[in-house]
């Protein structure tokens, strides 16, 4: 089975700081993805990648960064948060793009910023 | 996608029951779907996937039906049971663009079985 690993399930932070969000596969997927989840608005796709070092914006990427240093690792970063950004967010792989085959995900960090 | 609301569509169904639960797509050239069970506190679970070669694939209590024409999928689960209780939501691939097989969700409808 697929395994994605979010490194926290709850999180608090405050207006202004930098904020860091960790996921981990183990399935050497080329692929992984964060989105945010708000009720209402569905899963909306803030960054991708494709392959180690390479990164694509997604449809809200303002406020955002990623890193992918190495394949099985996928970071978010919060440049300054915002109360805007209070949200569930999730992180989800999937393998190489020849194929349909479907993302999998891990089980979210909700993150609150005061 | 689904339209998008505050408030998810609810399906309630007695236990033993058929669910059926439908999703509109927006792209006809969309050629991959997937459906996607997600209980509370837990992130999205994959269910089952069709391509759009086919019009229908069944798993595991669960059938898949595609309907090109009109841009339709939907999701049957047979002899529901409490635990299938949770919100259901469709995907479709957006297809090609640079890479990394995007997809697009749907809002969600919130499956709830009455004993």
């Amino acid at each position: 089975d697929v395994k994605v690993t979010q490194s926290s399930r709850y999180l608090v932070k405050r207006t202004g700081e930098k904020v860091f969000l960790e996921c981990v596969q183990d399935m050497d997927h080329e692929n992984m993805f964060w989105y945010r989840q708000d009720p209402g608005l569905g899963l909306r796709l803030i960054y991708f990648s494709y392959d180690v070092k390479m990164k694509e914006k997604g449809d809200i990427p303002e406020g955002y960064s990623v890193s992918r240093e190495k394949k099985e690792r996928f970071s978010l970063i919060l440049e300054s948060a915002s109360t805007n950004q209070t949200s569930m967010y999730l992180c989800a792989s999937s393998i190489g793009t020849l194929y349909n085959q479907p993302q999998h995900f891990g089980d979210g960090t909700r993150l609150s910023i005061l | 996608g689904e339209s998008v609301g505050l408030h998810l569509p609810t399906l309630s169904v007695q236990e033993g029951d058929n669910s059926i639960i439908n999703c509109a797509y927006s792209n006809s050239a969309s050629d991959y779907f997937i459906w996607y069970k997600q209980e509370s506190g837990k992130g999205p679970q994959f269910i089952i996937d069709i391509r759009s070669n086919m019009d229908k694939r069944q798993g595991q209590r669960v059938t898949v039906l595609l309907n090109k024409t009109v841009k339709h999928l939907s999701l049957q689960i047979a002899a529901t049971q409490p635990g299938d209780s949770a919100v259901y939501f469709c995907a479709e691939k957006r297809g090609l663009t640079g890479g990394g097989n995007k997809l697009t969700f749907g809002t969600g409808t919130q499956l709830k079985v009455e004993l």
